[in-house]
């Protein structure tokens, strides 16, 4: 089976860091990605891992542990902008490549 | 080229109707996946494309879902009979065969009434 895990909401302030956790546990593995996606509006790519580290991406940074099927996402200085929901998903291997998402964390920025 | 295009955005249609959405891929991107989301759930694969050969078929797609590639160009998925069931946002994405990411299209959002 399959199963990805992430908070359902999460609140933070204007200008700081929250982290965004993830947990997974899927039968192939080939790379996890981090999405964002405003409401009523497509998933837009943020981040991808596929070896365990931290990606750091201007304000985003993602981080892979595959032993402990576990990754953040980190978004720093936090704007108005960044609320959102932040899907992470796992690739599966093999010829199709689909991506199996998480239901998503909806993040609200507060001034 | 913009980016993944999918038409309509919007479609209201009556239970028991048939409806078809398109996507135009990016150009040069030889996969396209069709995914669905409801509200407050991420996307859920449907369907994948490479070229026009149909690869793989979710078990959430029942024998009225059907969807097309015939150029390994655009792609279609049509819905026969509509149920309420089907109201959801349907996505369309595709990405380069060793490329890192999918793009996605704004979706078609399905309301049937």
């Amino acid at each position: 089976g399959q199963n990805i895990d992430q908070p359902t909401e999460m609140t933070a302030t204007e200008g700081a860091i929250v982290q965004i956790n993830c947990t997974y546990q899927t039968s192939g593995f080939n790379g996890l990605f981090w999405y964002q996606q405003h409401a009523g509006e497509a998933p837009t790519f943020l981040s991808y891992n596929v070896l365990d580290g931290l990606e750091e991406k201007g304000r985003f940074s993602s981080f892979l542990s595959r032993s402990k099927g576990y990754s953040y996402l980190l978004l720093k200085e936090l704007q108005m902008k960044d609320s959102a929901s932040y899907l992470c998903a796992v690739r599966k291997g093999g010829a199709t490549n689909k991506l199996i998402f998480g239901t998503g964390t909806l993040l609200a920025v507060q001034p | 080229d913009t980016g993944v295009s999918q038409n309509p955005r919007h479609k209201i249609t009556k239970r028991g109707q048939n409806v078809t959405f398109r996507c135009d891929p990016i150009s040069e991107h030889n996969r396209l996946y069709w995914y669905r989301q409801t509200l407050g759930q991420g996307p859920e694969f449907l369907t994948y494309f490479q070229n026009e050969a149909q690869l793989e078929k979710s078990r959430l797609l029942s024998d009225r879902f059907s969807a097309e590639r015939p150029k390994g160009s655009f792609s279609t998925l049509e819905i026969q009979r509509t149920e309420q069931g089907d109201s959801a946002m349907y996505l369309c994405a595709s990405s380069l065969e060793v490329g890192a990411e999918a793009f996605f299209g704004q979706g078609t959002r399905l309301t049937v009434v």
